[in-house]
């Protein structure tokens, strides 16, 4: 069992905000970070897939960075908009696994 | 391709009945997995398949529950006798390869509720 944590919890931002959430998993045979997004009532979605320290992801406005020497992973959104709102999931692999190890996920709501 | 098809979204039993989940993964898929997400707990990996062959079943809470993978397009979870505590929504994921690096695709869930 890998444990991934997952900060903060929750949280509210106004329309327009820009914010960041973490993930922190064991710096040692690290592998992947995988980034999901979850919508209520959905099924979560994958957004990115990291692999390198000091790897850099973008999609849209959102961006995600991996530091696997220290172990953790920054999940950033400029300019939050309603529509953002979900529950963020981030995911590691156990060396030699090919099953995933989730956080509890940061849940988003964006306030309009 | 239509995605993860899980069947069905809702299931509604009482204390006692067998309840069967079924998940149709994405065709060339060889990875499957069985999730279940609780409010305590978050996602917490079942049982997983490689090319229909059970490889972990650890996280498997009981023997009330089981799953099956017959062929590659179709698996079932099966809770018998289903208690309450059972409630929870259950997801399937299949990927390609080793999900590690591809990432899983889910299907919609089954919400499943034990009165």
């Amino acid at each position: 069992i890998l444990n991934v944590e997952q900060s903060p919890q929750s949280l509210h931002v106004q329309e327009g905000d820009s914010t960041n959430f973490t993930c922190s998993f064991p710096s040692s045979n690290f592998y992947a970070l995988h980034w999901y997004r979850w919508e209520t009532a959905k099924s979560p979605e994958a957004l990115f897939v990291m692999t390198l320290n000091g790897d850099e992801k973008k999609k849209g406005r959102i961006s995600a960075t991996l530091n696997t020497k220290e172990g953790y992973s920054y999940l950033y959104i400029k300019g939050s908009q309603p529509e953002d709102s979900a529950t963020y999931l981030c995911a590691c692999p156990d060396a030699g696994a090919n099953n995933l190890f989730f956080g509890t996920g940061t849940r988003l709501t964006v306030i309009p | 391709d239509a995605g993860v098809i899980q069947s069905p979204r809702h299931e509604v039993t009482e204390m006692g009945q067998e309840v069967t989940l079924r998940c149709k993964p994405i065709s060339g898929h060889d990875y499957l997995f069985w999730y279940r997400q609780t409010m305590m707990r978050g996602l917490e990996l079942l049982i997983y398949f490689n090319n229909n062959v059970p490889i972990d079943d650890s996280g498997m809470p009981e023997d009330r529950f089981s799953a099956k993978m017959p062929n590659a397009s179709f698996s079932t979870l099966k809770i018998q006798p289903s208690e309450p505590r059972d409630s929870a929504v259950y997801f399937c994921a299949s990927s390609l390869s080793s999900g590690a690096i591809y990432g899983y695709t889910f299907g919609s869930g089954t919400r499943l509720t034990v009165v």
